[in-house]
């Protein structure tokens, strides 16, 4: 299985700095065959379900505010957060679906 | 809008079976494949298994094979989880995820908790 590691597991960020998150993958998960990276961050705030920001490592869902970037390729990645705003605060996963089974890294928690 | 809609908490013995079914709406239900994941209280998210709603064809995490079921009602839109064999450290909250195509996890159901007791 492909194991996904982020750093750090929590921050502390002042309203309208940046909060920069990483993750690290055991192996590549850029496919050769179409030059697409399969890897995605979500949000997920208490008692709700995960919700997917960025998907293929840099690309914007829909409705996601711009103030949310992914950036890496092959192992290294990066969620970065730029003007944290309060309803930002909640825990952030980066999940490969390279292949099955699909794995996530262990989160992390961002706190104002 | 897409939305998936799973079905209610359940509380069950150890030992016992759970069936969790995500009503899905507003997109191709037999287009995208179904995921699922767990998230056991305070933790982290664990992918347990797929479903294609076409073929009906699926796999499941090599620690779920035996005891995981996935089925779907392609006249309902609905897929269903079930998991037998039931032991306390199967307490979680289950999730359905529609894949776009066969690639990332775009939507959630808003999850099922299911409490195992002994």
């Amino acid at each position: 299985d492909i194991v996904m590691t982020q750093s750090p597991d929590s921050l502390a960020v002042s309203l309208g700095e940046r909060a920069t998150i990483n993750c690290k993958s055991s192996q590549t998960l850029l496919y050769r065959s179409n030059y697409k990276t399969y890897l995605g961050w979500f949000q997920q705030k208490p008692g709700q379900p995960p919700k997917l920001l960025i998907y293929w490592a840099s690309t914007r869902e829909s409705g996601v505010p711009d103030r949310f970037s992914g950036s890496g390729s092959g192992t290294d990645f990066t969620l970065t957060i730029s003007n944290l705003q309060a309803e930002d605060v909640a825990v952030y996963y980066c999940q490969q679906y390279f292949t099955t089974p699909w794995t996530f890294g262990q989160g992390t928690r961002v706190e104002i | 809008q897409v939305q998936l809609v799973q079905s209610g908490a359940e509380v069950k013995k150890s030992g016992a079976s759970v069936r969790v079914s995500c009503k899905a709406s507003g997109y191709s239900f037999v287009g995208n494949y179904m995921h699922w994941v767990r998230q056991a209280p305070g933790q982290g998210l664990e992918w347990m298994a797929w479903i294609n709603p076409n073929t009906g064809g699926s796999d499941s995490a090599q620690k779920f094979k035996g005891r995981v079921t996935l089925t779907r009602d392609t006249s309902i839109s609905t897929a269903y989880l079930e998991l037998s064999g039931l032991r306390s450290d199967d307490t979680a909250v289950y999730y359905c995820v529609k894949s776009w195509g066969n690639s990332y996890g775009d939507y959630w159901g808003q999850g099922t908790l299911v409490t195992v007791s002994s």
